[in-house]
């Protein structure tokens, strides 16, 4: 009973490269959560998704973010063009309903930009 | 818009000792709080969901209360042990969807 999975566990990128993050939701969950946390600062919504459809990102960065759920494979947070500021830990969460559930959260992705 | 407070922002105890970390909130209109715990490196592990229709929950050696019309909630640590020293992070729900606003924490250590 695999929990979310998130790969890779670190990451590091360039500036201007682009970055790749990817997340399996746990068994049977249908909606994903992508949160971001900054060095000395709390989590922040970034996304929610349900299969192939994006269904809240006001969390989302304007330019170079975009996110992906398909209907086959993991969700993907997708960064352009990568800057020194985008270096977080980025964490996906999971969860079976919308409303009033827990979220199971994953290990992380670490993005550093060098 | 939503923010969430917590307080002690750290917090050194030795081991046995009952803890109380605080968790304040500014929109009483919440759906859910949780309670999760972070260690270094590591992702979040879900402590405790508390519903907007409950007083507390309970865990173990955990207990999480809710008073939702004052905006707090509290979580209660008993016989503190070393292996609970991580960050405490408060989270609510307020809209649909199970979008959750964090509170930047609290870092325990219970030391031997």
């Amino acid at each position: 009973n695999a929990g979310v999975m998130q790969n890779p566990r670190h990451l590091v990128r360039r500036r201007g490269q682009e970055a790749r993050l990817r997340c399996s939701p746990m068994k049977g969950h249908s909606h994903v959560y992508w949160y971001r946390q900054l060095p000395e600062e709390g989590l922040k919504f970034m996304v929610y998704l349900q299969k192939e459809n994006i269904i809240d990102e006001s969390g989302m960065p304007k330019e170079r973010f975009s996110a992906e759920f398909p209907k086959e494979g993991p969700s993907i947070l997708r960064i352009q063009q990568v800057v020194r500021g985008d270096s977080a830990a980025y964490f996906c969460a999971s969860a079976g309903r919308a409303t009033n559930e827990k979220l199971f959260f994953g290990s992380g992705t670490q993005l550093s930009v060098l | 818009k939503q923010e969430v407070t917590q307080i002690p922002a750290a917090l050194s105890v030795p081991e046995g000792e009952n803890l109380v970390l605080n968790c304040s909130f500014t929109d009483s209109a919440i759906y859910n709080l949780q309670w999760f715990r972070q260690d270094p490196g590591k992702g979040l592990t879900s402590l405790l969901l508390i519903q907007s229709s409950q007083r507390e929950q309970t865990s173990g050696r955990l207990n999480a209360s809710l008073d939702k019309s004052s905006g707090r909630s509290t979580l209660y640590i008993a016989a503190s042990q070393p292996g609970d020293s991580a960050t405490y992070l408060c989270a609510v729900n307020t809209g649909t969807a199970s979008k959750l606003t964090f509170g930047t924490g609290t870092r325990l250590q219970v030391t031997l």
